[in-house]
């Protein structure tokens, strides 16, 4: 099975930062990764997929890079509505989430 | 548009089983795969299986092998996800996810329903 670890766990960040997550795969997945945004309540919304591509209606200021093993997903300017859990995710064989980073309020 | 509509919440005892609902609403989806995901209280998101009802060949996660079923009613464009011998860990909100293509060899979802709520307790 293919492990995905992200880091950080918990990110304190301000209105207007940039925000850095990245996710690291056990074994190459090519580009076969998505991330995700999720609030309390709700269910995950896609941001990005194939590791760079933003889904559409998601703002600009959501960026993904990486192949292989290595993925960040940056926030250029984080926003109000920002402030969530975010999720990395495979889906080269079958899927696996990481274990999430939760971005709050410094 | 479509809507992915889930049945409701679900209070089961240990050692039952549950039989969830994923209904494709102003749509369908039989060439498209549809994966299950849960969430514990608290906790990350969990990949249960998946399948392309089209191809009936469903994929579980390592984890739920022998206890969980997926199927799909093509007539109906609804998809069920069916788990046995509950125990209080099962406790979680399910998922179920539709794929952004059809008939994808590798694909993430672009569409989930609202969640079912599943406890199991005595």
């Amino acid at each position: 099975d293919i492990q995905m670890t992200q880091s950080p766990s918990t990110l304190s960040a301000s209105v207007g930062d940039r925000v850095t997550i990245t996710c690291r795969a056990s074994q190459s997945i090519s580009s076969w990764l998505a991330w995700y945004q999720q609030k309390p309540g709700k269910a995950p919304k896609l941001l990005i997929y194939q590791a760079s591509s933003l889904e559409s209606g998601v703002p600009s200021r959501f960026s993904g890079s990486g192949s292989g093993t290595e993925f960040t997903l940056t926030i250029s300017s984080l926003q109000a509505d920002d402030f969530a859990t975010y999720y990395c995710q495979q889906y080269n064989s079958y899927w696996t989430f990481g274990q999430g980073t939760k971005v709050e309020i410094k | 548009q479509v809507q992915l509509v889930q049945s409701g919440a679900e209070l089961k005892k240990p050692g039952s089983s549950v039989k969830v609902s994923c209904k494709a609403s102003g749509g369908t989806f039989s060439s498209y795969g549809i994966n299950w995901v849960r969430q514990a209280p608290g906790q990350g998101l969990e990949w249960v299986g998946g399948t392309i009802p089209i191809f009936g060949n469903p994929k579980y996660a390592q984890k739920f092998q022998g206890r969980v079923t997926l199927t799909a009613d093509e007539s109906t464009s609804t998809a069920y996800m069916q788990l046995s011998s509950l125990r209080p860990e099962d406790t979680a909100i399910y998922y179920c996810a539709r794929d952004r293509l059809p008939a994808a060899l590798h694909d993430t979802s672009d569409l989930w329903g609202q969640g079912t709520m599943v406890t199991v307790s005595s």
